[in-house]
């Protein structure tokens, strides 16, 4: 059961261009939401959150938009820059406490490609 | 920033023996740390939730006997393949959390071959 989506494997972008990433979430209980990078053989970076209280968080280049109506967060990078090219993960944790204390779920992840 | 070092980055070892991973939190406490393993090509999967000084939490269908975890303090966990096979083989990754309403932050995983 992939309680957490990421629809597209692989996404390419011009430079300077926007990159949108979409991800999207079955279960109601989820109240927090992160967006994480990651390069080959290393460990994912964080790059942005979101609370459900929030339907937008901008970070420098980086915004993120959560519509909780439709179990639907984006990430949005402009301008995209080389750089940015990475796998993209978008996780999320339900506030249920007790063993689930901070557990995230990942989606499939999404490989960017931003092209000078 | 929350850096989280997580050694050794490999591992290539024979079947049968047990490997130690080792991650630390290196500027900042966690209360909790986590581990995970990812498939070539696949998402993170969550084995185990590893809080200091208490039992791990397991995933379901992760062997508890197998990834023994230990938390020993709010900077350091380990996770100990036992007795590892080749289909251990994959790359493992921890993370450490500050407190609840604060990101993961991970370590850059370990890859580990067994032959």
């Amino acid at each position: 059961d992939q309680q957490v989506k990421q629809n597209s494997p692989s996404l390419s972008v011009q430079e300077g261009r926007i990159s949108i990433l979409n991800c999207d979430y079955t279960n109601s209980m989820f109240d927090y939401f992160l967006w994480y990078k990651k390069y080959p053989a290393e460990g994912p970076t964080f790059l942005i959150s979101i609370s459900s209280i929030k339907d937008k968080n901008e970070d420098g280049r980086f915004t993120v938009f959560l519509n909780k109506s439709a179990k639907h967060l984006s990430l949005h990078i402009v301008p995209s820059q080389p750089g940015d090219s990475a796998v993209y993960f978008c996780a999320a944790r339900a506030n249920a406490g007790g063993t689930s204390y901070g557990k995230l779920t990942f989606g499939q992840g999404t490989i960017l490609t931003v092209h000078p | 920033g929350a850096v989280v070092s997580q050694h050794p980055s490999r591992v290539i070892c024979k079947s049968g023996t047990s490997v130690k991973i080792e991650c630390r939190s290196l500027d900042f406490q966690a209360t909790t740390m986590f581990w995970y393993r990812q498939f070539p090509k696949k998402s993170l999967m969550l084995m185990a939730t590893s809080n200091e000084g208490s039992k791990a939490t397991y995933e379901q269908g992760v062997e508890k006997d197998k990834f023994l975890i230990n938390h020993a303090s709010l900077t350091l966990s380990t996770l100990t393949v036992t007795s590892a096979h080749p289909e251990d083989s994959s790359f493992y990754i921890c993370s450490a959390m500050r407190q609840f309403n604060q990101p993961q932050h991970f370590g850059d995983g370990t890859r580990l071959s067994i032959l």
